[in-house]
């Protein structure tokens, strides 16, 4: 049973709209990723957060934002979508101590049209 | 160059036989090192974490890390139509909790 939790599962929307993705988890975890996963390639990480009002950009540029007002919450904001935006966006957390690895979400696959 | 190579397959074997499914890197400041199982619309699951060198057992599932070749494997045995999925390895550096992901190898596991 999954103890993080994305929504919507798949989304189709149209070009200039302002969607938010939602990312939940119930294991009291520390830091939380954002990953965009586009077909044969590798995981990008967008965002990650290290705590409540901690966010930082990750390794690929995105014209994404997110917050972190509590623990278990982790959404990701695009302002105005563009088709450049269709792909699939993993949420993952982690627990603050030791090193067991991430828990990913099953995932939003985001469709720009 | 990328940080991490893996080949994407897709990598088919029939029931029954061993599974090797490798990963190359160039950062030998790499020391966690882990396998992650994707099956089709689903988020990755972690499989194996190893640290530093040497080798992890669990089940039927065996990680394998040669730091002196920058080299990690996994292996499968008795491999099952269940293990199909693609198989994503990540590593990262001491002082970070970012990992690097590979791309992923499919594998399809025949009955």
């Amino acid at each position: 049973e999954a103890d993080i939790y994305q929504t919507p599962r798949y989304l189709v929307i149209g070009t200039g709209k302002k969607i938010t993705l939602e990312c939940s988890q119930t294991m009291g975890h520390d830091k939380m990723y954002w990953y965009q996963q586009d077909p044969g390639m590798e995981l990008h990480l967008i965002h990650y957060s290290y705590g409540v009002n901690s966010t930082e950009k990750g390794d690929l540029s995105s014209e994404s934002t997110v917050s972190r007002i509590r623990t278990e919450h982790f959404p990701l904001t695009l302002e105005s979508a563009r088709p450049s935006h269709t792909s699939q966006y993993l949420c993952a957390s982690s627990e603050s101590r030791g090193r067991d690895g991430y828990t990913f979400g099953s995932g939003t696959r985001l469709t720009v049209v | 160059q990328k940080e991490v190579e893996q080949d994407p397959g897709p990598l088919s074997v029939p029931e029954g036989a061993i599974v090797s499914l490798n990963c190359t890197y160039s950062n030998s400041a790499f020391q966690y090192f882990m396998w992650y199982r994707q099956y089709s619309r689903k988020g990755p699951e972690l499989l194996m974490y190893t640290y530093s060198s040497g080798n992890k057992e669990d089940g039927r599932f065996t990680a394998q890390v040669d730091k002196s070749s920058k080299y990690i494997s996994l292996f499968i045995r008795d491999s099952q139509p269940s293990d199909s999925a693609t198989y994503l390895c990540a590593m990262s550096a001491s002082g970070t909790y970012k990992y690097i992901f590979g791309t992923g190898t499919r594998l399809k596991v025949l009955a």
